[in-house]
């Protein structure tokens, strides 16, 4: 099974509009962290946003949010008041803590564009 | 603070050549990681180190490809002999093993293309 899945493989939003980036994960370790990382065109992996398994509020920082609903097993990304810089790859993450090797794992991706 | 800092960004050789992508990762981080990137496949892990030893090499494709850690500053895949269809852009990333929250940073990435 797939440690990490986003659905999503393209969206479109407009500017200044909010957008939800899906993101679920599957893991039986009690302990672990979700992370999302943005990749422009340019190719660099821009770290987001960070949200432990056992954090009581879901991670927020600055127009980026993360709706975590552990039941559920999903950490979507929100993204308020896009911008066109925001057009990018975004990819969901996710270690164990509990796993000694200390692996990250990734998923495949969504595209998003913003539209003027 | 210098981030992760991989040579070259750019690499363009020859099928059959042997080829060296190099890293050196944030001073202080334990763990280190090569990851590949193409359209078809995504991003894949090849290998990643804790405190210098290989814990991981499965992602590595074949017996072509080698990483090594001498030392916690510094890691080099290599590929020998390269094919057309290891072009792709590698990417080293380091992190502190723990706490769990410590997140992955990535470098710019090597755009290795084989003709």
């Amino acid at each position: 099974a797939q440690k990490i899945t986003q659905t999503q493989p393209g969206m479109f939003v407009q500017e200044k509009e909010a957008v939800t980036l899906d993101c679920t994960y599957d893991t039986s370790d009690p302990s672990y962290g979700l992370f999302w990382y943005k990749q422009p065109s340019s190719g660099e992996m821009i770290f987001l946003i960070y949200q432990g398994s056992y954090d009581q509020q879901n991670a927020t920082e600055g127009r980026y949010s993360l709706n975590f609903q552990k039941a559920r097993k999903s950490a979507n990304l929100v993204i308020s008041a896009s911008q066109l810089g925001d057009s990018a790859m975004y990819f969901c993450a996710m270690r164990e803590g509990l796993n000694t090797g200390n692996q990250f794992y990734f998923g495949t991706g969504t595209s998003l564009t913003v539209i003027p | 603070d210098a981030g992760v800092i991989q040579s070259p960004r750019h690499e363009v050789t020859e099928m059959g050549q042997e080829v060296t992508l190099r890293c050196k990762p944030i001073s202080g981080h334990n763990s280190l990681f090569w990851y590949r990137q193409t359209m078809m496949r995504g991003l894949e892990l090849l290998i990643y180190f804790n405190n210098n030893v290989p814990i991981d090499d499965s992602g590595m494709p074949e017996d072509r490809f080698s990483a090594k850690m001498p030392n916690a500053s510094f890691s080099t895949l290599k590929i020998q002999p390269s094919e057309p269809r290891d072009s792709a852009v590698y990417f080293c990333a380091s992190s502190f093993s723990r706490p769990r929250n410590s997140p992955l940073h990535f470098g710019n990435g090597t755009r290795l293309t084989v003709t």
